[in-house]
């Protein structure tokens, strides 16, 4: 079934550390987007991929890196992880254009310590 | 710049009082607007756009260009209906959504 996918979906990890939020889609979707969901609920975009090799910063300043060698995978990576850093990311893809709405995966919830 | 304004952050309703959800928006095209919500340890999932006209589970959306809102109707609150409700605008230059803050419905039995 088609669908986007995020892994771990909860992840603890001491300050310092680097680590990398997975998100892959099955959905054959050329547009992917990371956002940042804070303790209020309020979604920020931090970035966002309109195809393979093509990145973007969002709205919002963050510290975290992406990539994108597959149209698929959309991995977000922080190089050193921070108490700050702490929240929920939620990856989600769209055709082009977004007129027909984002897919949303799960959802990982992430606590540096 | 775009801008999505929930002024409300909780709307709490008895089961079967009618619903409204306040959403205004900025923007200086032509806009595209959705409703997506997130029910309790749910993944985040549209519910409907304004370009559809559509009625999802009772809801409907008109979108009003002179008032520049997009306001969620529906006539007779579920108790299923409690999730928080976020309205979000498209940039369509760049494909991206922006989200208002939120409205957290909970409906009462």
């Amino acid at each position: 079934e088609a669908d986007i996918y995020q892994t771990p979906r909860y992840l603890v990890i001491g300050t310092g550390k680097k680590i990398t939020l997975e998100c892959s889609q099955t959905m054959g979707h050329d547009k992917m987007y990371w956002y940042q969901q804070d303790p209020g609920m309020e979604l920020h975009l931090i970035h966002y991929s309109y195809g393979v090799n093509s990145t973007e910063k969002g709205d919002l300043s963050s510290e975290s890196t992406v990539s994108r060698i597959r149209t698929e995978h959309f991995p977000l990576t922080l190089e050193s992880a921070r108490p700050s850093h702490t929240s929920q990311y939620l990856c989600a893809s769209s055709v082009v254009g977004g007129r027909s709405g984002y897919t949303f995966g799960s959802g990982t919830r992430l606590t540096v310590v | 710049a775009q801008r999505v304004t929930q002024p409300e952050k909780l709307l709490s309703v008895f089961k079967g009082a009618p619903v409204e959800l306040k959403c205004n928006y900025s923007y200086s095209g032509s806009p595209e607007l959705f409703w997506y919500v997130q029910y309790s340890r749910q993944r985040l999932q549209l519910l409907l756009r304004h370009i559809s006209r559509e009625s999802i589970k009772g809801f409907t959306a008109d979108l009003n260009k002179g008032e520049t809102s997009f306001h969620l109707k529906k006539p007779f609150a579920q108790e299923e209906d409690s999730a928080m409700y976020y309205c979000a605008l498209l940039n369509s230059g760049y494909s991206t959504l922006t989200f208002g803050k939120g409205t957290m419905l909970l409906v009462s039995p």
